[in-house]
């Protein structure tokens, strides 16, 4: 089975400067991997997902992560944090297994951003 | 384009009363999810439908039951609402489900439910 572990649960970064959102995994078998993000009161909306084309993907509004297999990592970056960035974000993991055990959600990570 | 539409947005219920809460998607996706989200808990699979007429439990389906009531709309119902249901639920659909299938799930913004 498959399970993810975001490493902070509340990052807060200056407008302009860089984000970072660290996400871990582990799966017996090549994963798909999703970041998604939630604003208040919303639903969660995907940011991009990694499903073996590329180490590196790009996703929207400026967010990427990498997909390190030696590292089981799959880190969220935005070179430049924006005020509208804050929300909660979700690192998800999805494995061969169907049904109830192919998705597996991380806890969140909350992002702040200060003018 | 709607996407997912969940009703109500917010409901308060006393302890045993029911309910049922609706969703429906004009994405012409095969697949459905109902997920209940608490806090530090991230989103834990109550029942899903991995197609018309078929659905499944998921990780925390005891307390709930579902309808796939045809290819567009999923319902949950609570039979006996108990405080412990407090939480906001999130429907949401893929295109596909199955063995190494990547896609993404789309989700409604939420139904905020208190139980007193």
């Amino acid at each position: 089975a498959q399970s993810v572990t975001q490493l902070d649960s509340h990052v807060s970064v200056s407008e302009g400067t860089p984000v970072l959102l660290r996400c871990n995994y582990s799966s017996s078998y090549s994963p798909s991997l999703f970041w998604y993000v939630q604003h208040p009161n919303k639903g969660l909306q995907l940011l991009l997902k990694y499903t073996s084309a590329a180490t590196l993907v790009k996703g929207i509004n400026g967010f990427e992560a990498e997909f390190k297999k030696s590292e089981t990592s799959f880190h969220l970056t935005k070179p430049s944090a924006h005020m509208s960035d804050a929300a909660e974000y979700f690192c998800v993991v999805r494995g061969p297994d169907t049904g109830r055990r192919a998705l597996t959600f991380g806890s969140g990570t909350r992002l702040q951003v200060q003018p | 384009n709607a996407g997912v539409t969940q009703t109500p947005k917010f409901q308060v219920l006393k302890t045993g009363q029911s309910m049922t809460l609706q969703c429906a998607q004009d994405m012409n996706h095969n697949s459905m999810y109902w997920y209940r989200q608490d806090p530090g808990m991230g989103l834990r699979l109550i029942y899903y439908s991995a197609s018309e007429g078929t659905t499944d439990k998921g990780e925390v389906p005891n307390g709930y039951n579902v309808s796939r009531l045809n290819k567009r709309e999923f319902s949950l119902r609570l039979e006996s609402a108990a405080p412990s249901q407090t939480s906001v639920y999130f429907c949401a659909s893929s295109e596909l489900e199955g063995f190494w299938s990547n896609q993404p799930q789309h989700f409604g913004d939420g139904t905020r439910l208190s139980i007193l």
